[in-house]
């Protein structure tokens, strides 16, 4: 059964701090791979989307890159400010009928 | 954000009761997916749709049925709701750009009594 894994479940640091979440995956034939933010009570916003042909994809003060031959995915985060606290998740994505399969995620808080 | 609205955006309902959840998306992506997301179980997907009249089930599509006679809508029925339905509902679309990014409504929060 192909798995996608967060680790840490959560991580709390200091504001302004760089900082990297994990996602690694099983099976390299991996479609795609896409990073989304979920605030407490709201839905998911998508964040970064990088295909399997891609390395890595930048935005702003985030970028996320993909290594297919470790099935592993991580999310940078420059200069983390309090208002990026949320849970991330990473969600790889089948081509087979366009489905995703989750990542748990991992709740982050900046601390001010 | 991307032009998806759910109805309603909250519920309570008693056990027993049939409930219709509605995502309406106004991007004209061919794909739509409704999830629950739930403490512990993340998110999990119900069914999706490939297009008008086309869908599929997924993972946990027991006691859910749907349907989309339009592009725009993709409807979820709980025929008759039970207390382990209670749950946040998502749907998302994806498909126009070819890459399959999916985005998100902001969600129905159901709770069965």
């Amino acid at each position: 059964k192909q798995e996608v894994t967060q680790i840490p479940a959560a991580l709390s640091v200091p504001e302004g701090e760089n900082l990297v979440l994990n996602c690694s995956f099983t099976d390299s034939a991996i479609y795609n791979l896409q990073w989304f933010r979920q605030d407490p009570g709201k839905g998911l916003t998508s964040l970064l989307l990088i295909q399997s042909s891609q390395r890595e994809q930048t935005s702003g003060r985030l970028n996320a890159s993909l290594d297919k031959s470790s099935g592993r995915s991580t999310l940078y985060i420059a200069a983390s400010q309090p208002g990026d606290s949320a849970t991330y998740l990473c969600a790889r994505g089948e081509d087979s009928n366009y489905q995703l399969i989750w990542g748990a995620g991992t709740k982050l808080i900046i601390k001010p | 954000d991307a032009g998806i609205t759910q109805s309603p955006r909250h519920k309570v309902t008693e056990t027993g009761t049939p409930v219709t959840l509605r995502c309406h998306q106004t991007e004209n992506h061919r794909y739509m997916y409704w999830y629950r997301q739930d403490p512990g179980h993340g998110l999990r997907l119900i069914h999706y749709s490939y297009g008008v009249k086309d869908t599929d089930k997924g993972e946990v599509s027991d006691g859910y049925s749907v349907s989309r006679s339009k592009t725009e809508d993709f409807l979820l029925t709980l025929e008759s709701a039970t207390s382990s339905q209670t749950s946040v509902y998502f749907c998302a679309i994806s498909g126009t750009t070819g890459d399959n990014e999916q985005f998100f409504g902001p969600g129905t929060r159901l709770t069965v009594l």
